[in-house]
């Protein structure tokens, strides 16, 4: 099973400045994908196969990365930004999650 | 539009089972995989595993091939998933979920929150 390691796990920014955040997997992936869940909602599809924004994502964020390191970024902090955010990938029949990432608001 | 719908609480005694229900509407879930995932109080998603429904055929992650048994009826377009043996560490939300076009989740349900208790 492939294990994916997202860093920071937690952390703070401030209305407009550069967010990223990473996911390493075990070993080399073809496709990373990532969620956006704020509490009490289900997970919602961010970006997938790495780099494409889910309908009705802002274009803010982005996606980039390749074999066992991936990063999503936001240029420019906004306050909706605060939620988790997990990496996914697939893999010989098995999906696996990141720990998720918590952004909050500085 | 594509929704899945399921319950909102399930309460399970330890040692009893639970069948979970999520219905598609929008999409014929033959055309798809259905899956299933958890999240612990406070913790992350956790993939339990997926049904096909065109055929039954289904793959599970290891720790839960002898807890989750995932079904499915085309003819109503639900999908199902019974836990057995409920623990207090089944305790969870359990969310289903679709992949359509890739290995990704595309539609999620809004979870049922399945507490175990005595």
């Amino acid at each position: 099973e492939i294990v994916l390691t997202q860093s920071p796990t937690t952390m703070a920014a401030s209305p407009g400045e550069k967010v990223t955040i990473t996911c390493r997997a075990s070993s080399s992936v073809s496709y990373m994908h990532w969620y956006q869940q704020k509490p009490g909602a289900s997970p919602k599809p961010w970006i997938y196969d790495t780099s494409k924004l889910a309908s009705g994502v802002p274009n803010r964020f982005s996606g980039s990365g390749s074999g066992t390191s991936y990063s999503l970024t936001i240029s420019s902090m906004e306050t909706e930004d605060t939620a988790t955010y997990y990496c996914q990938q697939w893999s010989s029949n098995s999906y696996t999650f990141g720990a998720g990432t918590k952004l909050e608001l500085k | 539009e594509v929704q899945l719908q399921q319950y909102g609480t399930e309460l399970g005694k330890p040692g009893t089972s639970v069948k979970l229900s999520c219905k598609v509407s929008g999409y014929n879930i033959r055309s798809t995989y259905m899956h299933w995932v958890n999240q612990r109080p406070g913790k992350g998603l956790e993939w339990i595993g997926r049904i096909d429904p065109a055929n039954g055929n289904t793959i599970y992650a290891e720790k839960f091939k002898s807890k989750a048994t995932l079904t499915a009826d085309t003819s109503s377009n639900t999908a199902y998933m019974q836990l057995s043996q409920l623990k207090s560490d089944d305790t969870a939300i359990y969310f289903c979920a679709m992949t359509t076009e890739g290995n990704w989740f595309a539609y999620w349900g809004q979870g049922t929150l399945v507490t175990v208790s005595s």
